[in-house]
């Protein structure tokens, strides 16, 4: 049963500073892996996906590598701001006959303080 | 850019009630799909939708719960008989297919709150 860890649990950092958030799986079987923000009380949105071939991608300030083999990712972010301050999750869509869900970890609390 | 829109935003309901979640994906996406976060708990699986089927669900996803297309734009999750411990967050979300290469985008989610 794949299962999804984040580290740290929460992160609190002055504005300007970059800083990495951490996934980890256990089970290296994936299709993809995709990080989400969540703003407290709301939905979740799609920041990145990366397919289990790919080794990062990027969308401006934020940075996603995947280590297959060894079940991590890592979320860079580059030079934080205060509207940068959410819950940050990664889940892994597991590969293999009718696998559609997507199996979420608990997430990283980040906060940016101006 | 296109959204996935769920209503209500906030249920509450009295236990042993049915409620029913109602959300519209993305127009021209295939694939449906519920999860739920219980207060301080991961984002967990329901159910996935394809087709006019259920083409996975979770242990959660008991005889309680049911999902259905009822036109060419909602889907909606039905809560049969509601329990306490079904307090939670809905999270509706769709896919364009389901190709592994394909992002799952979410709604803002549906807050049941069961008295």
């Amino acid at each position: 049963k794949q299962e999804v860890t984040q580290i740290p649990a929460a992160l609190s950092v002055p504005e300007g500073e970059n800083l990495v958030l951490n996934c980890s799986f256990t089970d290296s079987a994936i299709y993809n892996l995709q990080w989400f923000r969540q703003d407290p009380g709301k939905g979740l949105t799609s920041l990145l996906l990366i397919q289990s071939s790919q080794r990062e991608q990027t969308s401006g300030r934020l940075n996603a590598s995947l280590d297959k083999s060894s079940g991590r990712s890592t979320l860079y972010i580059a030079a934080s701001q205060p509207g940068d301050s959410a819950t940050y999750l990664c889940a892994v869509r597991n590969s293999g006959g009718s696998n559609y869900k997507l199996t979420f970890g608990k997430g990283t609390l980040l906060t940016v303080n101006p | 850019e296109p959204e996935v829109t769920q209503t209500p935003s906030h249920q509450v309901t009295q236990m042993g009630q049915e409620v029913i979640l109602r959300c519209v994906p993305i127009s021209n996406h295939l694939y449906f799909y519920w999860y739920r976060q219980i207060l301080g708990q991961k984002v967990e699986f329901l159910v996935s939708f394809y087709n006019n089927e259920i083409s996975e669900k979770s242990e959660i996803f008991d005889d309680q719960f049911s999902v259905e297309r009822p036109d060419g734009s909602n889907f909606t999750l039905k809560i049969r008989s509601t329990k306490l411990e079904d307090s939670a967050m809905y999270f509706c979300a769709s896919s364009e297919t389901g190709l592994r290469g394909q992002p799952q985008h979410f709604g803002d989610g549906t807050r049941l709150s069961i008295l």
